[in-house]
């Protein structure tokens, strides 16, 4: 399994309150993504990260915001969270290139908001 | 604009073989991936392509064709653990390498 840790794994918030997920790796991988996976849509990206400090937005990134000050942490934050960003987030990690594009997931977070 | 498309669901018969088609329009190309993933559970990677053809592993073949902006993953000797999602996903490349995914077409097999 890859290296891959999230936390926390459950998690239920009020609305308007910030909530930071966190994802942990030990692969060294350059690549870290944030998805967020609801019924009907599939896995949408929020944000990925390609190297220490450089993000770049996916297709769902309204809401969210994300950091990357050390390689092995990619965090993403909700500044003010809202019902609809109730889901669950995955966090996943890949080398970049080619196969080495292939992704590989952490088990997911469980974010409800109330 | 980047599109997948796939069946939303499929049933088979355990022991038959099913094959689950996937289409796609993406700029950017640079491979494409099937995953399979279990409820409540995260996607697990299953095949790769990037030229067309066909590419078998094991109870588990893909086939792509870059041309048509096509793709099939195909089970054999179907068990009851293969019921699952399989998702179509596609590599772009566009400033940044990034994975795309298909909503997914979810598995039934019966005994």
């Amino acid at each position: 399994d890859a290296g891959i840790t999230q936390s926390p794994r459950h998690k239920v918030t009020e609305t308007g309150t910030p909530v930071t997920l966190r994802c942990h790796q030990t692969e060294n991988h350059r690549y870290m993504y944030w998805y967020r996976q609801d019924p009907g849509h599939g896995l949408r990206l929020i944000h990925y990260s390609y190297g220490v400090k450089d993000t770049d937005k996916g297709e769902v990134s309204d809401g969210y915001s994300v950091s990357r000050s050390k390689t092995e942490d990619f965090l993403l934050t909700l500044e003010s969270a809202t019902s609809s960003q109730t889901s669950v987030y995955f966090c996943a990690i890949s080398e970049g290139r080619g196969s080495g594009n292939t992704i590989y997931f952490g088990e997911g977070s469980w974010l409800t908001v109330v | 604009g980047q599109n997948i498309d796939q069946p939303t669901e499929m049933t088979a018969t355990e022991g038959a073989i099913v094959q689950i088609n996937c289409t796609y329009q993406t700029s950017g190309f640079n491979g494409l991936f099937w995953y399979q993933q279990h409820a409540g559970e995260a996607p697990t990677f299953l095949s790769y392509n990037v030229l067309d053809g066909l590419e078998e592993k094991g109870r588990f073949s893909s086939f792509l064709s870059r041309s048509k902006g096509y793709s099939y993953l195909l089970l054999k000797e179907l068990q009851m653990k293969d019921s699952a999602s399989y998702l179509c996903a596609v590599g772009v490349n566009t400033g940044g390498f990034k994975t795309i995914f298909g909503a997914g077409t979810r598995l039934f097999v019966k005994a």
